[in-house]
């Protein structure tokens, strides 16, 4: 059990242009959960898979947002036209079944 | 859709005192409520959770209560130690926690030595 791992952890990029995450999560999970945190705030759900099935994409911020998970594996956060609002901590959990979802260390998202 | 509001949002404690972090829901429908524990650049680490068919449960110097007809639970933790100095979240969620976690605005407890 090596833990949810994303990268990179830090993500540097201009105003429009496009950025992709990508988060393995603990092997043999199921569920996988994508969060954003923004400063002083606790996460906001955005979207999971069960294996490679997303079940719930309404949360997503906008239509610019899009997640996949082609595998039932590893997961990708796309986010195209990046805006100044899109700055954030973007976290992955997983989870065998259910709960307990255990998170990622993140990646930190910076628009320039 | 679930609220979640979490109280105090900025806690400081004598080491060795105990720290209360209280927290309110919205849906009665909720039945699983975690917390979580956030240092300085690392994700949430799970400490304890609850479902809503048990009042209270304890792991060593940390427990949580649960009251569904009031609609909020409470983190406690004594004997506080350095160590404890974190960001606190409380969520909630249905479906026994299978589907997104709603979160709190966090707590920051400062332990004081």
């Amino acid at each position: 059990d090596t833990g949810v791992s994303q990268n990179p952890r830090h993500k540097i990029t201009k105003r429009g242009q496009n950025v992709t995450f990508r988060c393995d999560p603990i092997s043999e999970h199921n569920r996988l959960y994508w969060y954003r945190q923004t400063l002083g705030q606790g996460p906001e759900f955005l979207t999971y898979f069960q294996n490679e099935a997303q079940l719930e994409k309404s949360r997503l911020l906008s239509d610019r947002f899009s997640a996949e998970r082609p595998k039932g594996s590893f997961s990708t956060l796309e986010i195209q036209r990046t805006e100044q609002g899109d700055s954030a901590m973007y976290l992955c959990a997983s989870s065998l079944g259910g709960v307990p979802q255990h998170f990622g260390d993140g990646t930190r998202l910076s628009i320039l | 859709g679930e609220n979640v509001e979490q109280h105090p949002s900025t806690l400081s404690v004598q080491e060795g005192d105990s720290a209360v972090i209280k927290c309110t829901y919205s849906d009665s429908a909720s039945n699983y409520f975690p917390w979580y524990k956030q240092e300085l650049g690392k994700g949430p680490q799970l400490i304890i959770d609850i479902r809503s068919n048990v009042g209270e449960k304890k792991d060593q110097r940390i427990a949580v209560t649960l009251n569904k007809t009031a609609k909020h639970f409470s983190l406690h933790i004594t004997e506080t130690q350095p160590e404890d100095s974190a960001v606190y979240f409380c969520a909630a969620s249905q479906r026994g926690g299978a589907d997104g976690l709603t979160f709190g605005k966090g707590t920051h407890l400062i332990i004081q030595p």
